[in-house]
């Protein structure tokens, strides 16, 4: 157990919807990254936040979004979905802005 | 732009016969290199930083090596509960963002 939550673990919904993913970090972690992981694309970095605030971003799409709230935890909001969406989602969180991250289970998005 | 390569994508092993997996890298200003272990269905686990060229650190049955365009995983006399795919990810000093390579995915016959 990496002491990272996220929820749900499962989602299926249809194209054109939004969902909603939540990450709890590990106590004291300040930051928390986010990756999308599909088959053909390995793991591919979304964003970072350090204490509420954005520090980096990777290819992320405009019709998705994240913020990291006062008590660390961390939303990742995805809309207008589409079929290509379908991917696991992980969350990991670290101290600083490391390299040890701490990785979640993942939560598994499909998009019908 | 930074970029991880690993090979072979794909590796099977008897169990007990060694051998190394490779990472290579192309990144403006290395702050370190981190590899990974991940199960079916299951995150990332960390298992080894390093940070310059020559450094090596090891657990159990496996050793990282780094040099200065690329690294090593070395697995020594491994077992079927080493299968895994093994990633290999780097952090640049310019962006402070962690990218990972596709990975190679280890199975260990017994």
């Amino acid at each position: 157990d990496s002491g990272v939550t996220q929820t749900p673990k499962h989602l299926i919904t249809a194209t054109g919807q939004r969902v909603t993913l939540r990450c709890s970090p590990r106590s004291g972690d300040l930051s928390v990254y986010w990756y999308q992981q599909s088959l053909d694309q390995g793991l591919q970095f979304l964003i970072h936040y350090y204490n509420g605030e954005e520090r980096a971003k990777g290819n992320i799409l405009e019709r998705f979004s994240a913020q990291q709230f006062p008590d660390l935890h961390s939303e990742l909001n995805l809309s207008s979905l589409e079929l290509g969406d379908s991917a696991l989602y992980f969350c990991a969180s670290s101290v600083q802005g490391a390299g040890e991250l701490f990785f979640g289970e993942g939560s598994r998005l499909t998009v019908l | 732009e930074d970029q991880v390569t690993q090979s072979p994508e794909a590796l099977r092993l008897q169990e007990g016969e060694s051998s190394s997996l490779n990472c290579s890298y192309t990144v403006s200003g290395l702050r370190g290199l981190f590899w990974y272990r991940q199960d079916p269905g299951k995150g990332p686990e960390f298992l080894f930083t390093l940070y310059s060229a020559g450094e090596e650190k090891e657990k159990e049955r496996l050793k990282a090596t780094l040099t200065k365009k690329e690294s090593f995983l070395h697995i020594t006399a491994p077992k079927p509960e080493d299968s895994a795919t093994y990633l290999c990810a780097v952090t640049s000093s310019n962006t402070g963002k962690l990218i990972f390579g596709q990975g190679t995915t280890l199975q260990v016959k017994p």
